[in-house]
């Protein structure tokens, strides 16, 4: 069964900071890897997405990083702002699993001004 | 375009009572899903439709009940509510294929009493 992982749970820095959310994941035969963005309240918003053949994806000041051998991938946010404020969550496609997602817990990021 | 639409937005039940969940996209996406979020532990998949006319379980099925009962609305009904089932429930849809993103709704949270 496969289980993901984001650690750590909860962060809290300095705006203007550069940063590295984790995800790590206990099968490697994926099939793609996305990271999602939750505002409180509010239903997830697609940030980026891996396929199992690439090593990364960037968007703006966001690079996600995807090293399958060994199950894990990063999150970097470049010179963060308050507005960057809220849950980000990894989720993985398996192989067999058609489109179904398994989720991470989520990594709760508070960045002040 | 509207997205992923859900009602209702809120809803209190009292443990044994009925209801359904309803979910609505715009986007001729050919699969949907839903997910409950309990805190600390990401989303899981209840039930998911990859096409019109197909239903298929998820991780957590058990007291509910699904219904695509067109390309773009796919229902999730509660015969019976318990309290462990009080959760933020999403709706996600996606075209498939070379466009695997998922879309969420914005989510309807119920609590059962």
């Amino acid at each position: 069964k496969q289980e993901v992982t984001q650690i750590p749970a909860a962060l809290s820095v300095p705006e203007g900071e550069n940063l590295v959310l984790n995800c790590s994941f206990t099968d490697s035969a994926i099939y793609n890897l996305q990271w999602f963005r939750q505002d409180p309240g509010k239903g997830l918003t697609s940030l980026l997405l891996i396929q199992s053949s690439q090593r990364e994806q960037t968007s703006g000041r966001l690079n996600a990083s995807l090293d399958k051998s060994s199950g894990r991938s990063t999150l970097y946010i470049a010179a963060s702002q308050p507005g960057d404020s809220a849950t980000y969550l990894c989720a993985v496609r398996r192989n067999n699993a058609g489109n179904m997602l398994t989720f991470g817990g989520g990594t709760r990021l508070m960045v002040k001004p | 375009n509207a997205g992923v639409t859900q009602t209702p937005k809120f809803q209190v039940l009292k443990t044994g009572q009925s209801m359904t969940l309803q979910c609505a996209q715009d986007m001729n996406h050919n699969s949907m899903y839903w997910y409950r979020q309990d805190p600390g532990m990401g989303l899981r998949l209840i039930y998911y439709s990859a096409s019109e006319g197909t239903t298929d379980k998820g991780e957590v099925p058990n007291g509910y009940n699904v219904s695509r009962l067109n390309k773009r609305e796919f229902s999730l009904r509660l015969e019976s509510a318990a309290p462990s089932q009080t959760s933020v429930y999403f709706c996600a849809s996606t075209l498939g294929g070379t466009r695997p993103t998922q879309y969420f709704g914005p989510g309807t949270r119920l609590l059962v009493l």
